[in-house]
């Protein structure tokens, strides 16, 4: 069974760049994977897609943070990553990585880590 | 990107069966089958409970269901349980301005 851990920085400051890695463990990060995709939850608030990476090298993301937004993978590394740019206060929540294997659900997903943008 | 909608709260007494409806646009719930819905504890990752509109992964209770009717999923948890009390959010394929996954605003179930 996979299993996700989300990595990086609890704290970034305002105008900044919030960079996230996934590792993926227990298995092959390209074996049975569909997509994999970034979500986050800003404290009390509900869940909100940031955008999504097919096995194609496809890429898809919120419209609402399209311009900031770059979703990569590294099979190499069993790994994906996020990163979002000019992060301002706003952008504080718990960003979850999640892997949808056959369909359009996310079906695992990591613990989640809480990212806050202060000076 | 409009989430779908869901109501804030739904509340039952153990035993009884509750029903979460999720509205969208025919963007997406009511244009593909790709609904899911994910239980969420507090302080804990969603998990995903139905997919496909209908179906449930393997080791979900059959005591959640899932259907559809044209923009609108709905999600029953039946005989409901203490440990059923989460935010629910229901989600969606959706293909409009080339984006690809919205979520539901999420509901508080309440067990009495």
């Amino acid at each position: 069974q996979l299993q996700l851990q989300e990595s990086g920085p609890g704290l970034v400051k305002p105008s900044e760049t919030l960079s996230l890695t996934c590792t993926v463990s227990g298995g092959s990060i390209s074996s049975s994977s569909y997509y994999w995709g970034w979500i986050r939850q800003p404290p009390g608030k509900g869940l909100e897609w940031i955008g999504s990476i097919y096995y194609s090298g496809s890429t898809y993301y919120n419209p609402s943070l399209k311009s900031r937004v770059t979703i990569s993978v590294d099979t190499s590394k069993n790994q994906f990553s996020l990163k979002l740019s000019s992060v301002t206060a706003a952008d504080t929540a718990v960003y979850y990585c999640a892997i949808a294997g056959t369909t359009y659900a996310f079906d695992i997903w990591g613990q989640g880590t809480m990212v806050t943008v202060s000076s | 990107q409009s989430a779908l909608t869901q109501p804030a709260s739904v509340s039952g007494s153990p035993g009884q069966s509750i029903t979460i409806s999720c509205t969208g646009t025919s963007s997406d719930v009511g244009g593909y089958n790709y609904v899911s819905w994910y239980q969420q504890h507090p302080g804990k990752a969603p998990k995903l409970m139905i997919y496909d509109v209908s179906n449930r992964p393997s080791g979900v209770s059959n005591r959640f269901s899932g259907s559809k009717s044209g923009n609108t999923a709905s999600l029953t948890i039946s005989g409901l349980q203490a440990e059923d009390e989460a935010d629910y959010y229901c989600s969606s394929y959706t293909s409009s301005s080339l984006d690809n996954y919205v979520f539901g605003t999420g509901t508080k179930v309440t067990v009495l």
